[in-house]
């Protein structure tokens, strides 16, 4: 089945110590998404990407960096985790274009400690 | 300013009674609107949507949802709940090209 995968489900890390976060996708879709969602909040999201063009969120820190290096993956690292920044780390994906908008697809997430 | 609301952070249900979960949104044109349902340490699972045309839509597990443009509301239905129905559930809205815009959510308690 065409699927959104993410991986790890559980990281635990140290504070200040970089971590990476991986997405991975079956659905050919064109946009990828990266949420950050904390206990009992909403999903919010931290940036996409539209094909290759990196989109960040105006108030998504400078902490947080994105990669796509093909269609398929997109990454998540987060150069000096600090301890708010324990979260579940939801991937979407999505087809979009000018006459066409399909709903996301959310990945099972991952679950980010940090000590 | 667009936005989400979801008035009821917390609903309990008795197993077999109907649900009405409540979303108003504040778009500058109709948006896509969409409800989710999230299980405790899951990703979020689609349950419906609406884009355009009928404004009663069926969704998955049986539920459904009304658009009703004059409330800019979209809520959430079911007529009888069961206790695997006990989620989170958020609703959505957005337009091509835009993120969604995630309401709060509802946490949905089953009661037997």
């Amino acid at each position: 089945d065409a699927m959104v995968i993410q991986n790890p489900r559980y990281q635990v890390t140290q504070f200040g110590k970089p971590v990476t976060l991986s997405c991975s996708q079956t659905l050919n879709h064109n946009v990828m998404y990266w949420y950050q969602q904390k206990s009992s909040q909403a999903p919010k999201l931290l940036f996409h990407y539209y094909d290759k063009d990196f989109n960040n969120e105006a108030d998504t820190p400078d902490n947080f960096q994105s990669r796509r290096p093909n269609t398929s993956f997109c990454f998540l690292d987060i150069r000096s985790p600090g301890l708010g920044d324990a979260a579940m780390y939801l991937c979407a994906t999505s087809r979009v274009g000018a006459t066409i908008y399909n709903e996301q697809f959310f990945g099972p997430g991952t679950r980010l400690t940090v000590l | 300013a667009q936005s989400v609301t979801q008035p009821d952070i917390h609903i309990t249900v008795s197993e077999g009674a109907s649900l009405e979960l409540r979303c108003n949104y504040s778009y500058g044109a109709t948006p896509y609107l969409f409800w989710y349902v999230q299980s405790p340490g899951q990703g979020l699972q689609l349950l419906l949507k609406y884009f355009s045309g009928d404004t009663l839509v069926q969704g998955i597990k049986g539920f459904e949802a009304e658009f009703k443009r004059s409330q800019s509301s979209f809520n959430l239905r079911k007529p009888s709940v069961h206790w695997s129905d006990a989620a989170e559930y958020f609703c959505a809205v957005g337009q091509a090209g835009t993120a969604l815009i995630f309401g709060k959510g509802t946490t949905l308690s089953v009661s037997s």
